[in-house]
This record gives C-alpha cells, structure tokens and sequence, in this order.
C-alpha cells in the first residue's frame, strides 16, 4: 500500500477553514484517498474518500491534486468539536479490505 | 439504532489469563475487523474476516485469536501468549467492494496487570 505523509500538528482558529495536507507520492492508479478522524479516546469516524475528483459532503471537502500525489481534507467552519486526529490513509480498490492507519495530524481547533 | 456495539468498555485482568472481547454490529455487513491501538499511535490491525467462518491475520496476530460463527458477531480473544496485552481495542465492520468506508465501535480499553 501507498505510504502517507501528514504534519503531526496544526492549529486552525475557530470558525475558520482547517486545510489538512497529506502526501501520497506513491499511490497507484486504482488506490482510493479515506480520510478518518479520531476524537480522544473513541473509535475513529469516516469523513470522505476519493479516488480521482475532488469529493465534499456534509462534513468535508477532498481536494485530489491531478497527478494525485497529493490531497487535502478542507473543514470549512471548523469548531471545537473538530479537534481530533486526523488520518489520511491510501488503500487498493476491490480485494484489498485492510486500512493502515499512520500517526495522522493532531488538530486543535483555537477559541 | 445501527451500529457496532462493544463491550465492555473498561476491562481488567491479572496477567496469564485469557480475555474476550465483544463486538457486535446490526449494519449487516460482511467484513468485520480488530484493531489495537497503543497511546500516541495509530490503529494497527490484529484480525479481519471477510464472510462468516473464514478470517485472516493482520499484522500483528501473534498472541490473538478470532472466531466469526455469526456475521453480526467477531469476538476476539487475548490470550495470555500476548506480551503487551495493555491496549485500546478497536471493532470495525464495513460493506465489502470497490469502495467502502470502515464503521468503528467506540472500543475496549484493556488493562493487564
């Protein structure tokens, strides 16, 4: 599996946009971008995932660079509910069901 | 209400002796997983198993045992083989197929003394 870089911490005031980076420089053609976020001392939630588009939902944006080596997970009115541990993870399409999860970005959401 | 439930959510043993741990899910999905997380770490994957009666070790099997004779359930157990027992355990379930997302349980914080 594609391997993932994330800065270990950021800030982000609150009520403004948290842009979370994360590298994949050696993702494959057919491995998709999940992002997951982890509240202290719960059990991670899914946020977004994509493979080639950029993605948004209810709670986030994905933005997909074109040659897809890297990514960004925008929270476009972040609150203090959003401080967490955020994991950027690339995984293989059919037939690969494993998430390897790194250390991911510790984001603290500022009154 | 859907989700994964586990259970306890605090457990205690004494060192040597074997432990299980619940986790059931009413998402009706076909893939379940065991994760252990260390502080400060990310998730790093004991077990999984992809239909009832049939699963496979994660990367780090040794000292765990799994059984899944019921898709809404995945035990796991820890047994005393298990040298650093001490740990947050994770439950997930998730659809099978090209793209899914993993549903976690709010998890078991074990502590061996």
């Amino acid at each position: 599996d594609a391997k993932t870089t994330q800065p270990t911490s950021m800030d982000c005031a609150e009520g403004r946009a948290a842009n979370l980076p994360c590298n994949h420089s050696t993702i494959s053609g057919n491995e998709y971008v999940y992002w997951y976020r982890q509240i202290h001392s719960q059990g991670p939630q899914y946020i977004i995932h994509g493979l080639k588009n950029n993605e948004t939902n209810e709670m986030a944006s994905l933005i997909i660079t074109e040659d897809r080596k890297s990514s960004t997970l925008i929270l476009p009115h972040a609150t203090l509910r959003d401080t967490a541990v955020y994991y950027c993870i690339v995984r293989p399409g059919a037939g690969s069901y494993q998430l390897t999860f790194g250390k991911g970005t510790k984001l603290s959401v500022i009154p | 209400d859907g989700g994964i439930t586990q259970s306890p959510k605090y457990l205690f043993r004494k060192e040597g002796q074997n432990v299980t741990l619940s986790c059931e899910q009413n998402l009706n999905h076909d893939a379940m997983y065991w994760y252990r997380q260390d502080p400060g770490q990310g998730l790093r994957l004991i077990y999984y198993s992809q239909i009832v009666n049939d699963f496979q070790k994660g990367d780090i099997a040794e000292g765990y045992s799994v059984s899944r004779e019921k898709k809404e359930s995945f035990p796991l157990t820890v047994t005393s083989a298990q040298k650093n027992p001490t740990a947050f355990y994770l439950c997930a379930s998730s659809s099978t197929g090209q793209s899914y997302e993993q549903y976690f349980g709010p998890g078991t914080r074990l502590t061996v003394t």
